[in-house]
């Protein structure tokens, strides 16, 4: 069975940085692509980053580019995402979530994590 | 980067079927088959619905069907029943190499 199993999120101060991990298990990780994908309070998902298997290709949002970045350890079977210069629009639930392929080229997850929830205020 | 259009809400009556739009643009929904649907129940994570406009997962009920024609992507539920009561989204591929998503769509079982 798969699981994705999110943590580090928390309440952080406006321009301050916060590092989110996703431990997977019950699949070969190095096998797929990875995303992030948050959700604010009340409203809908937003694709955030991927990061194919061999972490060659990434993607950001265009709302988070330059001061987020993805990463993944295979070794580990971990996925992380690292972010910077945090506003409070960044503020969301964020889930982390497996890719139908290796590559980015795709456009579905078959297999999320509960979340962390990441809260960007003074 | 912007956001597919989806309507805010449908509704339907038991036993009834539904439509759910979503409208994209040439460099997403109308330029790929990587069209995919999700569906969510409150405090619940996403659940795949459809993926490459209609294909359906296993454990999915044959009651969920997806299309295309253009720029935009349809989800239908026939035999509307009580446990389909929830947020809808699409998604999409992109020519960025990015996911875009729907704004979501509330259905509500009547």
């Amino acid at each position: 069975e798969v699981q994705l199993v999110e943590s580090g999120g928390g309440l952080v101060q406006p321009g301050r940085s916060l590092r989110l991990s996703c431990a997977a298990s019950g699949f070969i990780f190095d096998d797929y692509a990875m995303h992030w994908v948050r959700q604010a309070p009340g409203k809908g998902l937003e694709w955030v980053s991927g990061v194919s298997w061999n972490s060659v290709d990434v993607g950001y949002a265009d709302s988070v580019k330059g001061r987020f970045t993805v990463s993944r350890d295979n070794a580990k079977n971990s996925l992380y995402l690292q972010m910077s210069s945090l506003r409070a629009d960044d503020t969301a639930l964020y889930y982390c979530a497996k890719g139908s392929n290796a590559g980015l080229a795709a456009a579905y997850s078959d297999s999320w994590g509960q979340g962390t929830l990441v809260t960007v205020s003074s | 980067q912007s956001a597919l259009t989806q309507p805010a809400s449908v509704s339907g009556s038991p036993g009834q079927s539904i439509t759910i739009s979503c409208t994209g643009t040439s460099s997403d929904v109308g330029g790929y088959n990587f069209v995919s649907w999700y569906q969510q129940h409150p405090g619940k994570a996403p659940k795949l619905m459809i993926y490459d406009v209609s294909n359906r997962p296993s454990r999915v009920s044959n009651r969920f069907s997806g299309s295309k024609s253009a720029n935009t992507a349809s989800l239908t539920i026939s035999g509307l029943q009580a446990e389909d009561d929830a947020d809808y989204y699409c998604s999409s591929y992109t020519s960025g190499g990015s996911w875009v998503f729907g704004g979501g769509t509330k259905l509500t079982v009547l």
